[in-house]
């Protein structure tokens, strides 16, 4: 299956600063990539959906302004926290889709994002 | 919003016992898939089954599908140590490939 990496994989961040979480597709060229958020003991949420060259589609309640989201290239997205908050502490996994894997999705190792 | 729900919610077997998982979802799918999350860790990806499919077996697993009861188990068979992690269900209802991913059931097996 594809290779996802994910960096970093653990930040610690004071409240108001912004993160950056990279995605790379590291043996496909990923035109969709998906970016997932995970509380503890919980189960994966869809956040948005990265689209190669164009802007990137929010699930609803999540704010487009927070969470930024670029994908620059065919092997790369990036998401953003902005201003990050406490609550914004998570688990954050973003995925590929490899068009020639029936739907299966190949997912990142994950960032733990944890805000003082 | 979430729309899979799984049972059990936790699991704890013997080592060489059977798993089963069992996973109900709520629109129409496309296929239903089955991830395996080490804790801490990515998604892997272990079987996905059609729509139009009843029954899919890959080594230990097997994964079975009722469409008209919008439902799915996942069977591990002679379950190892090594299986214990946190085990999701995902259906995918064709809107742009996006999965919605159930509650998840965290197994345990004990050696």
């Amino acid at each position: 299956g594809a290779v996802v990496s994910q960096h970093p994989s653990r930040v610690i961040c004071k409240s108001g600063t912004s993160v950056k979480i990279e995605c790379r597709s590291l043996d496909f060229q990923a035109t969709t990539m998906f970016w997932y958020r995970q509380f503890p003991k919980q189960s994966l949420m869809l956040m948005a959906t990265s689209n190669e060259g164009s802007k990137a589609t929010y699930e609803q309640g999540v704010e487009k302004d927070k969470f930024l989201i670029n994908h620059a290239s065919l092997t790369l997205s990036t998401l953003t926290v902005t201003s990050a908050h406490p609550e914004d502490s998570s688990f954050y996994i973003c995925s590929t889709q490899d068009r020639d894997s029936y739907n299966e999705q190949f997912f990142g190792p994950g960032t733990r994002l944890t805000v003082l | 919003s979430q729309q899979g729900e799984e049972d059990p919610q936790a699991l704890s077997i013997q080592e060489g016992e059977n798993a089963t998982m069992n996973c109900s979802y709520k629109t129409s799918i496309n296929n239903l898939q089955w991830y395996r999350q080490n804790s801490g860790r990515g998604l892997v990806h272990l079987i996905l089954i059609r729509s139009n499919e009843r029954e899919k077996h890959s080594g230990r697993l097997r994964v079975t599908l009722d469409t008209s009861k919008k439902s799915s188990s996942l069977l591990i068979t002679a379950s190892r140590a090594a299986d214990t992690a946190s085990y999701f269900c995902a259906t995918d209802a064709g809107y742009g490939n996006k999965l919605v991913f159930g509650a998840g059931t965290i197994l345990r097996v004990k050696s």
